[in-house]
């Protein structure tokens, strides 16, 4: 299994433009999560899903910030329009949780946006 | 919100044991105790978790005190690929709540 696989790996743009950042989960798994992690607010929960459904999105920071699950294999967080506030990695991860089971998050290696 | 609490960095030496406390004073009963480190420019990744007996796997050892309100965890031989930030999460079936974790310096 390839793992949690997001793209792009880095990007930089300019204050203004919007950002589309991409997430494959491993296939089988029912959760998937958008964290953000910046050295001021260390990682946050940004929103997830359990069966392409937003189960909770009090993470989200504001309405330029959206997300999608169309299907099982894919996800889109996306930025409009992007501030220079918004730069940090941004991380998905997914999971098979079963009730009184624990929980393992699969972490992909990051988005690294840098907004100008 | 559960919260955790632990030190913000610790220091080891290399093959010696590594005892990494959290404190977790307003555990529920039904609260998990999950550990994840994060090894510098990766993702998150789990370590082990646990309800209330100790635990052990092949990455590490967890203690959970009696009244649930602190655990440690254990590496009983740190090696430099273990430096990392060590979080201590509550899991209530709902979210997680990283906080900010330990990082761990691991001295050859």
């Amino acid at each position: 299994d390839a793992g949690v696989i997001q793209s792009p790996r880095h990007e930089v743009t300019e204050m203004g433009q919007e950002v589309t950042l991409r997430c494959k989960p491993i296939s089988g798994h029912d959760y998937l999560f958008w964290y953000r992690q910046t050295m001021m607010r260390g990682l946050e929960l940004l929103i997830y899903f359990n069966n392409n459904v937003p189960i909770d999105d009090s993470g989200m920071p504001e309405d330029r910030f959206s997300a999608k699950m169309p299907n099982a294999s894919f996800s889109t967080l996306k930025i409009q329009p992007s501030e220079p506030r918004d730069s940090a990695v941004y991380f998905c991860a997914s999971s098979l949780v079963g009730r009184g089971s624990y929980n393992e998050q699969f972490f992909g290696p990051g988005t690294r946006l840098t907004v100008l | 919100d559960a919260k955790t609490t632990q030190p913000n960095s610790m220091e080891s030496n290399e093959e010696e044991p590594v005892h990494l406390p959290c404190n977790h004073s307003t555990i529920s009963g039904t609260d998990y105790i999950h550990w994840y480190r994060q090894l510098p420019s990766q993702g998150p990744e789990y370590v082990i978790h646990g309800l209330t007996s100790n635990v052990n796997n092949r990455m590490a050892s967890l203690a959970i005190a009696e009244d649930r309100k602190s655990s440690t965890l254990i590496l009983h031989r740190a090696t430099l690929r273990d430096a990392a930030v060590y979080y201590c999460i509550l899991w209530d079936f709902n979210k997680f709540y990283f906080g900010s974790g330990t990082k761990l310096n691991v001295k050859p």
